[in-house]
């Protein structure tokens, strides 16, 4: 089975930072990573898709990179509705399977 | 507006069994694959089961299989997940979510869950 891990588990930012989390898979994962924003007492979002794409409707100032193993995720402008866990999931093809990255909590400092 | 409402989460006994159902609006519901994933309190996000358009075609995370199945019913645009031999540790907010994106030819593309229903407490307790 495929393990992620990310880093850090929690950082805490000014507003108008740039916030960085990175995701590292187990194995090679191609681009088959995700990036979604849970906010306390809400269903998860999803931002990014297939690790560069933005989903429709989210906000520029989030991005994603990555291939293989190893993935970024950033908010370039950091503002406080931001302040949510962000998780990493990947995909397998077939048959179609998902694990979710343990997450990162973002405070504002 | 695309719209998820889960029903059907209680508190109950370990070994007893429960179902969840997902109601779906605002899309095609027959034309997306469905999703069901948990999350422990204070935890994080775990998938726990896929089923496919058509409904022959279910996946699980190892820990359920055997003891949870997803199906559905296209015309009553609705998502369930029976639970059987339930044990503490399935105790979670349980989301349905709807699946974007597709497979072809052994490969898929853009998968995600794009939309995510509020989510029913399941608890299991003596």
């Amino acid at each position: 089975d495929i393990q992620m891990t990310q880093s850090p588990s929690s950082l805490s930012a000014s507003v108008g930072d740039r916030v960085t989390i990175t995701c590292q898979a187990s194995q090679d994962i191609s681009n088959y990573l995700n990036w979604y924003q849970q906010k306390p007492g809400k269903a998860p979002k999803v931002l990014i898709y297939d690790a560069s794409n933005l989903e429709t409707g989210v906000p520029s100032r989030f991005s994603g990179s990555g291939s293989g193993t190893d993935f970024t995720f950033t908010i370039n402008s950091l503002q406080p509705e931001d302040i949510a866990t962000y998780y990493c999931q990947q995909y397998d093809n077939l048959p179609p399977s998902f694990t979710f990255g343990p997450g990162t909590k973002v405070d504002i400092k | 507006e695309v719209q998820l409402v889960e029903s059907g989460g209680a508190l109950v006994q370990p070994g007893g069994s429960l179902r969840l159902s997902c109601a779906a609006s605002g899309f095609t519901f027959s034309q997306y694959w469905m999703t069901w994933v948990r999350q422990p309190p204070g935890k994080g996000l775990e998938w726990v089961a896929n089923i496919k358009v058509v409904g022959s075609e279910t996946y699980y995370v190892d820990s359920v299989k055997g003891r949870f199945t997803i199906s559905r019913d296209n015309a009553k645009n609705s998502l369930y997940l029976q639970m059987n031999s339930l044990r503490a540790e399935d105790t979670a907010v349980y989301y349905c979510a709807r699946v974007a994106g597709y497979c072809t030819k052994g490969v898929c593309y853009y998968l995600r869950f794009d939309s995510w229903g509020q989510g029913t407490l399941v608890t299991v307790s003596s």
